[in-house]
């Protein structure tokens, strides 16, 4: 069974400086990994995906995410992040597989607030 | 193009009483599937349809969970009878056929059961 973590429940950045989101996943064969974003009130919203080739994905809003296969790891990042940018963030991955489930599993989430 | 739509926005139901929640995806999308996150845990996977057929329900929690899409659009998810561990927010996401694609999902249902 595939599983999602994501180590960090809270990240605090100030305006203007880098941010990264952290998420680790175990899945059986390779990923198709996921970024979603939840702004309040609101429902998730899609903002970038690794599906294969280049391990960097560029997605929405200026975030980018690098896949590293030998560490499991799919971090989200940014490099100058907006008040704006704050809200709750999921990693979440499925297996690659033809005849796998196509549900994904979510990490637990994490809040990033960015500090003006 | 609209997106995936929920209804209601929120639900508060007593113990024992029946609700049921309902999605619309986004047109054309054979894919939908339900999840539910509760007590600001993950999201967890609820069940999947291709059309009007279930793909896979490995997810729903017992049967008080009825989940249905007749026709291939729209799906509802009825929870009867309803308890407290019930609560949560209940989302609903579409995507196309075809590998890899993401899934868009809707605002969710916020069920509360007291």
């Amino acid at each position: 069974a595939q599983s999602v973590a994501q180590p960090e429940d809270q990240v605090n950045v100030a305006e203007g400086n880098p941010l990264t989101v952290k998420c680790t996943y175990s899945v059986s064969g390779n990923p198709y990994l996921f970024w979603y974003v939840q702004y309040p009130n609101r429902g998730l919203q899609f903002l970038l995906k690794y599906i294969t080739g280049d391990n960097l994905v560029k997605g929405s809003y200026g975030f980018e995410a690098e896949f590293n296969k030998s560490q499991t790891s799919f971090h989200l990042k940014k490099p100058s992040a907006l008040v704006s940018d704050s809200a709750l963030y999921f990693c979440a991955v499925r297996p690659s597989s033809s005849g796998s489930a196509r549900q994904l599993t979510f990490g637990s989430g994490t809040q990033l607030t960015v500090l003006p | 193009e609209a997106g995936v739509t929920q209804f209601p926005s929120h639900s508060v139901i007593e113990k024992g009483q029946t609700v049921t929640l309902r999605c619309d995806p986004i047109s054309g999308h054979d894919n939908l599937y339900w999840y539910r996150r509760v007590m600001g845990k993950e999201i967890k996977f609820l069940l999947h349809f291709v059309k009007e057929s279930k793909q896979d329900e490995s997810g729903m929690p017992n049967n008080r969970f009825l989940a249905e899409r007749t026709g291939g659009t729209y799906s509802t998810l009825k929870v009867q009878p309803a308890e407290l561990e019930d609560s949560g927010v209940y989302f609903c996401a579409s995507s196309q056929q075809g590998q890899g694609l993401e899934q868009y999902f809707g605002p969710g249902t916020r069920l509360t059961v007291t």
